[in-house]
């Protein structure tokens, strides 16, 4: 039972390339999230989606994309690279029927990206 | 005022201290509350969540204050093993799933 998994778990970029961080789950779970994480700034959402086919942008979307083809994926893109895009970003993954004591989130263990 | 808040350290203690934190958070019909734990490069993983009569997990205690809108986190006899960023998570309505995190704080456990 693998979980969440992230791949790649790390990457290097030049400016204005692009490419795709993949999130799978095999937990049949309905809703999906991309946060990044930086120094001193917390975790903050970027997209989200609450079932497959249907995606929200969160706190911080500019410059990415997202797709939830299947209900077990959930891809986030960056179409132009940019040094600001440099953070380790994490996806996660809750069951239906809202957050609660016993329904918490689980995360992926992460992909470390870095834009030259 | 910002979503959640917690002061971001670092704490430095000595083994055996006992050390709390604090959250506090501004969204009043906020109805889920939890702890997550974060070791360094590692992703948050849940330490507990914060019930409204307070709930205990062995040297771990947490407590909510809804009038005052804070919850904290009590560690007694703190480990080497503890030293890690405490993040303070909370949701945005009943039945939400949507999630608010606080930037952390850092706990050191000193030898």
């Amino acid at each position: 039972n693998a979980g969440v998994t992230q791949t790649p778990k790390f990457r290097v970029l030049k400016t204005g390339q692009s490419m795709t961080l993949l999130c799978a789950q095999d937990m049949n779970h309905e809703y999906m999230y991309w946060y990044r994480q930086d120094p001193g700034m917390g975790l903050r959402l970027i997209h989200y989606s609450v079932g497959e086919g249907t995606t929200a942008k969160g706190e911080v979307p500019d410059g990415y994309n997202v797709s939830r083809l299947k209900k077990q994926n959930f891809l986030l893109g960056l179409e132009s690279a940019a040094p600001s895009q440099t953070s380790v970003y994490f996806c996660a993954t809750l069951s239906g029927g809202g957050i609660s004591g016993a329904n918490v989130l689980t995360f992926g263990a992460g992909s470390r990206l870095t834009v030259l | 005022r910002k979503e959640v808040e917690q002061d971001p350290g670092p704490f430095n203690v000595p083994e055996g201290a006992t050390v709390a934190f604090n959250c506090t958070y501004s969204n009043s019909a906020s109805q889920s509350f939890f702890w997550y734990r974060q070791d360094c490069r590692k992703e948050p993983k849940l330490l507990m969540s914060v019930y409204s009569s307070g709930n205990e997990d062995g040297r771990f205690t947490a407590q909510l204050n809804r009038a005052s809108q804070y919850i904290s986190l009590l560690i007694r006899d703190s480990k080497l093993s503890d030293s890690a960023t405490y993040l303070c998570v909370v949701t945005s309505g009943a039945g939400s799933y949507q999630l608010t995190f606080g930037k952390g704080t850092k706990l050191s456990v000193i030898p």
